[in-house]
């Protein structure tokens, strides 16, 4: 079955604790994208990467770190920089946008990291 | 700041109305239209997508884009309890890869 997975499902740290999310998939995309949802906002995006070795900041980069050295894998991590960092995370993946059409992001399950 | 507003509800309807969830964007390059389905505590799921002027239906779904009132507009008919949910409309602008989303409505149908 193709799709995205993230794991884990649930995940509790100590305060000054680096964590790292997992995000694979399976759908050949060319791109992969972080989000973090906060209780009644919308997505917020955090890192994106349109192809292997390279990636991009998105709105809310501070605190956080990605990778990818895989096309299949862009694992997240989040530092102990990150001032408020309970929150759901969401990992999506879509084909690169190409002139004026752009393919859908497909998300993930998603990972809801506490910090306490 | 680019901006998608949405009216965050709760929208409440009958078993067997129309749900009508509505959508404005700020940045008039904008190309591409979405919208998510958000089950509590789930991640999102694509529903729908518009790209064009005009209607695009999808069997109890129709999307509705309006580029020069910068409007986007998702209608549910003879919703079911199932379709409670939040939707979230997610617009893409001119240059890239940047989606922005709305804070999403949450709709709820009454059985």
């Amino acid at each position: 079955d193709g799709g995205i997975t993230q794991s884990p499902k649930y995940l509790f740290r100590k305060e000054g604790q680096n964590v790292t999310l997992s995000c694979e998939q399976n759908l050949n995309h060319d791109a992969m994208y972080w989000y973090r949802q906060d209780p009644g906002q919308g997505l917020r995006l955090i890192y994106y990467s349109q192809i292997v070795n390279d990636f991009q900041k998105g709105d809310i980069a501070e605190g956080y770190s990605v990778s990818r050295e895989k096309k299949e894998s862009f694992p997240l991590t989040v530092t102990s920089a990150q001032k408020n960092p309970t929150a759901f995370y969401l990992c999506a993946s879509s084909f690169v946008f190409q002139g004026n059409f752009n393919y859908e992001q497909y998300f993930g399950p998603g990972t809801r990291l506490t910090v306490t | 700041q680019k901006e998608v507003e949405q009216n965050s509800g709760p929208l409440s309807v009958p078993e067997g109305a129309i749900a009508s969830l509505n959508c404005t964007y700020s940045d008039r390059g904008s190309q591409s239209f979405f919208w998510y389905r958000q089950y509590s505590g789930k991640s999102p799921e694509l529903i729908m997508s518009i790209y064009s002027n005009g209607d695009k239906e999808d069997g109890r779904f129709t999307a509705q884009l309006n580029k020069a009132s910068q409007y986007v507009s998702l209608l549910i008919r003879d919703s079911q309890p199932s379709d409670s949910a939040t939707y979230l409309c997610a617009v893409m602008g001119t240059g890239g890869f940047k989606t922005i989303f709305g804070a999403g409505t949450r709709l709820f149908v009454k059985a």
